[in-house]
């Protein structure tokens, strides 16, 4: 069972340089999401789409664009990365927006800008 | 906004149970959770609570809320050198967006 499948697992980048972070889920879910993990910070969301052609801004999105492709696949993107941007970034997917349904999280994508 | 606060570590010994806290700030949070990470990987969902619910228990996970006072524990009976990781306590928002607190890392000591 895959899941939530994140590509590239890890990436390194000069300042100014972009990038777009894949995600694809393979559990028939509305909803996705992307998060940042940094050190003492815990998770923050950078945007969401709850169902299929909507997307919507998070807690921390500057610098960040996202598109929900079509229902399995929702695609982060930084167009000119900053060391700021240097994080690990999880996808994650949820059957529906509300609700007491799991979240799923793929495994991350470590990602270094110099 | 909302805000979900956790301290950053515990110790405990083998056997012994751990309790994690966890305050967060919105009232009309429908659900509370708990994750777990293990290093390198993504978060995975422990347990959750109801709001309307004061205790949950499930195998040796007990989850207790104070709605009152907004707070959130995980106890963890007889720990073992496996339940070494990072829990998140998360809250629901209005908008049905997670919010994450810090992590508070375990480390189970034999």
């Amino acid at each position: 069972n895959a899941g939530v499948t994140q590509t590239p697992k890890f990436q390194v980048l000069k300042t100014g340089q972009s990038m777009t972070l894949q995600c694809a889920q393979d559990m028939n879910h509305n909803s996705m999401y992307w998060y940042r993990q940094d050190p003492g910070m815990g998770l923050r969301l950078i945007y969401y789409s709850a169902s299929e052609g909507t997307t919507d801004k998070g807690e921390v999105p500057n610098g960040y664009n996202v598109s929900r492709l079509n229902k399995r696949e929702f695609s982060l993107r930084l167009e000119s990365a900053a060391p700021s941007q240097t994080s690990v970034y999880f996808c994650a997917s949820k059957i529906v927006a509300g609700g007491a349904g799991e979240l799923f999280f793929g495994e991350g994508s470590r990602l270094t800008v110099l | 906004g909302e805000d979900v606060e956790q301290s950053l570590f515990l110790s405990v010994r083998e056997g012994d149970s751990s309790v994690i806290n966890c305050t967060y700030t919105d009232s009309s949070s429908t659900y509370l959770y708990w994750y777990k990470q293990e290093p390198g990987a993504g978060l995975q969902l422990l347990t959750y609570i109801f709001s309307n619910m004061d205790m949950k228990q499930d195998q040796r996970l007990t989850v207790l809320l104070n709605k009152k006072d907004k707070h959130l524990s995980l106890r963890i009976a007889d720990t073992q050198t496996g339940d070494s990781a990072i829990y998140f306590c998360a809250e629901e928002d209005s908008s049905y967006k997670l919010i994450f607190g810090s992590g508070t890392r375990l480390l189970v000591r034999p």
